[in-house]
This record gives C-alpha cells, structure tokens and sequence, in this order.
C-alpha cells in the first residue's frame, strides 16, 4: 500500500509537554511538507524539506521544530512553545519537476 | 503578495446547481493552480488544476476559469451532488516561490442539498 502515512491519526497532549508527529513516505518524493489547518484559515505552512538534511520554515514555523535524516521520513515536533497547539497537521510531498502535490490523511492535535 | 483570497467562506445548493468559489491573487509569479477537495477528517486531494497560459480547463464536471489581467480564478462544478459536498480550497505556486511550496485560499465549505 504506497503513499503517506501520518500517524497518530489522534493525539491528546498536555499543556507543557513536546509532542512528535510523524510522516513517512513511500512515494520516492523529495519534498516534504508540513502543512496546519484551522477552521476559516486554509492550510499554512510549518517547515518544508526539498532534500534530505536540509529544511526551511514556512510562515509558522514558531513553536515547532522538524528534521529531515531520511528521504522517507519528515517528523514534526510540536514543542511547548507553541502557544496554541490544537490543530489538525498535514504532511505533503512533491515529486522533484512536478507540480502536484500529494497530502496525508491527517493527524488532529488536541492539548489537553 | 503571498496572498490568496478565497470567497465564499460556505456556500448551500442544491442538487442539479452550479456552485461557484472565486479566488483572487496578487503575486505576478505564480503560475501554477490547482483547486484540492477534502472530505471531513481527510487530507486534501488535487481536483484539477490551471496554468495561466489558458482561460479555462475541464475536468468532468468541474471546470476552471482564469483571468490573468484580473488576477483571478474560480471553480465551477456543473451538475451538482450531494457527494461533491466537502471544503475545496484553492492555491497557487510558482516562480520565486522556493520549493514549490503551495499558497493556499481560507476554503469553501460546500453543501448541496438533496
């Protein structure tokens, strides 16, 4: 079964506490994205990767952090600096000389 | 300038309808945009998708109209269902945009009536 798996599809964290997302890909993409959704606000995005070990923030990158060690995996950590954390996440990628883009199913963050 | 402004926020059909959702932008180098489709509790999925080059594409029932000099877009869904109900957003990427990174428009959240 190909594409992009985000998991968990749920996460409760408490206030305080540093949380990981993960996204793996088995599409052989080079970028990878990281995408938030709130209600009314369309999609913004956190921090992307065009190859592995490198990565740049997008226009919310506070409060978050990502890493890039291989070509199939992009974890998002949402740190306790992020003041408001509940939030449903996207993960994308983006075959190198294509335009389309390909999303995950999801993972809802909720701070508890 | 990085901008897209998507309108309406919700839109209500009904079956057989031809729903509408404009976009509008402001940065000249962009020259790709697609319209996503996402269904409750899903990602988004690219639905079709325009370059400038051209004032309208179809794609089954859904079809795009551009206006360069105007700056905007939009999408028409002909013939509507109840399954096309969902948020669609738009978006747009392109030169000096770095990465390919995707704009996107606030949604529309579309619901047609049976």
């Amino acid at each position: 079964d190909g594409g992009i798996t985000q998991s968990p599809k749920y996460l409760f964290r408490k206030e305080g506490q540093n949380v990981t997302l993960s996204c793996e890909q088995n599409l052989n993409h080079d970028a990878m994205y990281w995408y938030r959704q709130d209600p009314g606000q369309g999609l913004r995005l956190i921090y992307y990767s065009q190859i592995v070990n490198d990565f740049q923030k997008g226009d919310i990158a506070e409060g978050y952090s990502v890493s890039r060690e291989k070509k199939e995996s992009f974890p998002l950590t949402v740190t306790s600096a992020q003041k408001n954390p509940t939030a449903f996440y996207l993960c994308a990628t983006r075959d190198r000389g294509s335009t389309e883009a390909f999303f995950g199913q999801g993972t809802r963050l909720t701070v508890v | 300038q990085q901008q897209v402004k998507q309108s309406p926020q919700s839109l209500i059909v009904q079956k057989g309808g031809i729903p509408i959702i404009n976009c509008a932008y402001e940065n000249t180098a962009f020259d790709y945009f697609p319209w996503y489709q996402q269904f409750p509790g899903k990602g988004p999925a690219l639905l079709i998708a325009i370059r400038p080059d051209v004032s309208e594409k179809k794609e089954g029932r859904f079809t795009i109209s551009f206006n360069k000099s105007a700056k905007q877009f939009s999408l028409h869904i002909m013939d509507s269902q109840p399954g096309d109900s969902a948020t669609y957003f738009c978006a747009a990427s392109g030169r000096g945009n770095q990465g390919g990174k995707l704009i996107f428009g606030q949604g529309t959240e579309l619901s047609v009536k049976p």
